[in-house]
């Protein structure tokens, strides 16, 4: 099993609606978890990190993290076709591990 | 300018070959990193840095090794390539520990695409 799953997708969502995203882990002893987004043929870029249970928001984006049934989301409100991109969901501090990553397809 | 750049970005090269990715970063931090990314198997460490003196392998090790020769410069070698490395390849970087709560975030290069024929 690898350490941390996400479903491959394609996820489509229309213009302005939520896109949720879905990852779970493995390692109980996982503290930091984050997301990047990579845009095609571009460089992962860093969207949010969490490590405290509960939700964080970050203008359009909230990472929600349930240590107790190890999953982490994020979540994109009002979601615009700028944000089709592939979702990397992730663990570690300094040595990550990455998820095989999410694309996410927003339709005008 | 870039702040982290890598040399070159496309490779094509034929199974046998030595081949030499380098990695230069002007962002001042410590930690530097390999990564190859593959369709349906998302990114994974090869190697990375967290100094000068300090080199530990990664998640798939086997076939390369890499090299620190400055604070700004870390580079990947393929001593014998194979068909089954070819993938796309990241450089990335992240300063030291800043302490309980906070993250370190990786920097990542732009990429070097390389197929081995």
């Amino acid at each position: 099993q690898k350490e941390v799953e996400q479903n491959s997708g394609p996820l489509s969502v229309p213009e302005g609606a939520i896109a949720s995203l879905n990852c779970t882990y493995s390692d109980r002893g996982s503290q930091s978890f984050f997301w990047y987004r990579q845009y095609s043929g571009k460089s992962p870029e860093l969207i949010m990190f969490i490590y405290s249970n509960g939700d964080k928001e970050d203008g359009r984006f909230t990472a929600q993290l349930n240590k107790a049934s190890q999953y982490v989301s994020l979540l994109i409100r009002d979601s615009q076709p700028s944000d089709s991109a592939t979702y990397l969901c992730g663990t570690g501090f300094q040595k990550l591990v990455f998820g095989t990553g999410t694309r996410l397809l927003v339709s005008p | 300018d870039a702040d982290v750049t890598q040399t070159p970005r496309n490779r094509i090269t034929k199974t046998g070959k030595r081949i030499m990715l380098e990695c230069s970063q002007t962002k001042g931090h410590d930690r530097m990193y390999w990564y190859r990314q593959d369709p349906g198997l998302g990114l994974r460490l090869i190697y990375y840095s967290f100094d000068v003196k300090d080199i530990n392998k990664g998640e798939i090790s086997d076939g390369y090794s890499v090299s620190r020769q400055a604070q700004a410069k870390f580079s990947l070698s393929l001593e014998s390539a194979i068909p089954n490395q070819t993938a796309l390849y990241f450089c990335a970087t992240s300063v030291g520990t800043k302490g309980k709560g906070s993250y370190n975030e990786q920097f990542f290069g732009p990429g070097t695409r390389l197929t081995v024929l």
